[in-house]
């Protein structure tokens, strides 16, 4: 059974841009969830999708948002990128909704 | 709000040495409580769980945890620690009905020392 895909593994932006992430969960799992890891901030939580409605979201500005497609993908999207959005950007699976996740290796962007 | 405090940042132990990492969160409901692994150069995985019932939980590699509910503490403990263990250990809690929305420590670095 695949992992958790996450594209690209690696990026390099500049302020101002804006960056899409993608994710594609274990297969049958309908939950899709996203998380920042910054060493200052440690794991956030951004936003939670299941069947492309978005369940939870964090404490993060209206400059991160995200979706999800029928086949359970999900992407997220920075806009107007600043110098500290620069992380490792997690995006985790599940069948349920009890907090056992699967995550992927993550995409890191690099925000000068 | 919840939090979540792992006090320990950094450990460094000998192999075959006994394992205790700390974890105290803050919330006042009841809670589901993880442990959650990053070997060097793989991604984040599910150590351990606890949703209710025995308060002492397995999980893999020989690694334990006890949810004490007066302190709101759920140490994670591993009897004898082998360089394999040399990874970073991410405590997590999610209040029940909150989907996959959860509240990780800062995390504590353990190098095992052959």
């Amino acid at each position: 059974k695949a992992g958790v895909t996450q594209t690209p593994r690696y990026l390099i932006k500049t302020r101002g841009q804006q960056v899409t992430l993608s994710c594609s969960p274990i297969s049958g799992h309908r939950s899709v969830s996203w998380y920042q890891q910054t060493p200052g901030q440690g794991l956030q939580f951004l936003f939670e999708y299941f069947s492309e409605t978005q369940r939870n979201k964090g404490n993060f500005p209206g400059r991160f948002s995200g979706r999800q497609f029928s086949n359970s993908r999900s992407e997220m999207n920075v806009s107007t990128l600043e110098l500290g959005d620069s992380a490792l950007y997690l995006c985790a699976s599940s069948q349920g909704f009890t907090g056992e996740l699967f995550f992927g290796e993550g995409s890191r962007l690099t925000v000068l | 709000a919840q939090s979540v405090s792992q006090h320990n940042h950094h450990v460094i132990l000998s192999e075959a040495a006994s394992l205790e990492l700390g974890c105290n969160y803050s919330y006042g409901g009841t809670v589901n409580l993880f442990w959650y692994v990053q070997y060097p150069g793989q991604h984040l995985q599910l150590l351990l769980k606890y949703f209710s019932g025995d308060p002492l939980v397995k999980g893999i590699k020989g690694f334990e945890a006890e949810f004490i509910k007066s302190k709101f503490s759920f140490n994670l403990r591993k009897p004898s620690v082998q360089w394999s263990d040399t990874a970073e250990y991410f405590c997590a809690v999610n209040a029940r009905n909150a989907g996959n929305m959860l509240t990780f420590g800062g995390g504590t670095r353990l190098m095992v020392k052959p």
